[in-house]
């Protein structure tokens, strides 16, 4: 499958553990975001990077979430001191965007999702 | 500040029933870009289509079809003769013309399709 792949799907945790989700993107794509779902709620932006490089972060990202993209294939998303407030769905996209505007469709590829649920 | 949003919560027709899917957005922005994107249980969103401002020609995809107007700020979403697999949950969604690719969904529009 050539997909984008998060991992682990499902991840039940308790207040205050930390935990780390890992999304595989398409391999030739060089941007990569994170979304965040809740019930009932559209997506919301989280942050994105291109290739290694983590160009924006929401003001939703607080100081316990950190999220990585080495070398700039995968990402990691942490997220240390879990609150129960931070149980949701979290979203992998990846995009291929090149210097000729004209050629980028603006399509993100989703992933499955990450469901996080904090007891 | 960019706002999206779908009034409908819930629609829920019989099959072979026209179905239209509400957008309304807000934006500064003077160019920009619309999309809709498809959320079956599975979870993963899938892509539909992207609309640039300057581009108010409505577009038809098969059974779907797409009506862009920007005096009213709307961006609606047809689909003719629904399926049983049409059955989702569908956002609308904004971008900036020159900026990040982050894009502001509205809450979605979770359809129903009956046989």
């Amino acid at each position: 499958d050539t997909g984008v792949s998060q991992n682990p799907r499902h991840k039940i945790t308790k207040r205050g553990q930390n935990v780390t989700f890992r999304c595989d993107p398409i391999s030739e794509h060089n941007r990569l975001y994170w979304y965040r779902q809740t019930l009932g709620q559209g997506p919301e932006f989280l942050t994105y990077f291109q290739n290694e490089a983590q160009l924006e972060k929401s003001r939703l990202l607080s100081d316990r979430f950190s999220a990585e993209r080495p070398k700039g294939s995968f990402s990691t998303l942490e997220i240390q001191r879990t609150e129960q407030g931070d149980s949701a769905m979290y979203l992998c996209a990846s995009s291929l965007v090149v210097w000729d505007r004209s050629s980028n469709t603006g399509e993100l590829f989703f992933g499955e999702g990450s469901r996080l649920t904090v007891l | 500040a960019q706002k999206v949003t779908q009034a409908q919560t819930e629609i829920s027709v019989v099959e072979k029933e026209d179905v239209t899917l509400d957008c309304v957005y807000e934006t500064r922005d003077t160019t920009y870009y619309l999309f809709w994107y498809k959320q079956p249980p599975s979870g993963e969103l899938v892509f539909l289509i992207r609309r640039n401002s300057f581009d108010e020609q409505n577009e038809i995809s098969g059974r779907y079809s797409w009506n862009f107007q920007k005096s009213t700020s709307s961006f609606n979403f047809t689909i003719t003769a629904s399926q049983v697999v049409d059955s989702a949950v569908y956002f609308c969604a904004l971008t900036r013309f020159r900026g990040s690719e982050k894009l502001v969904f509205g809450k979605g529009t979770k359809l129903t399709v009956n046989p």
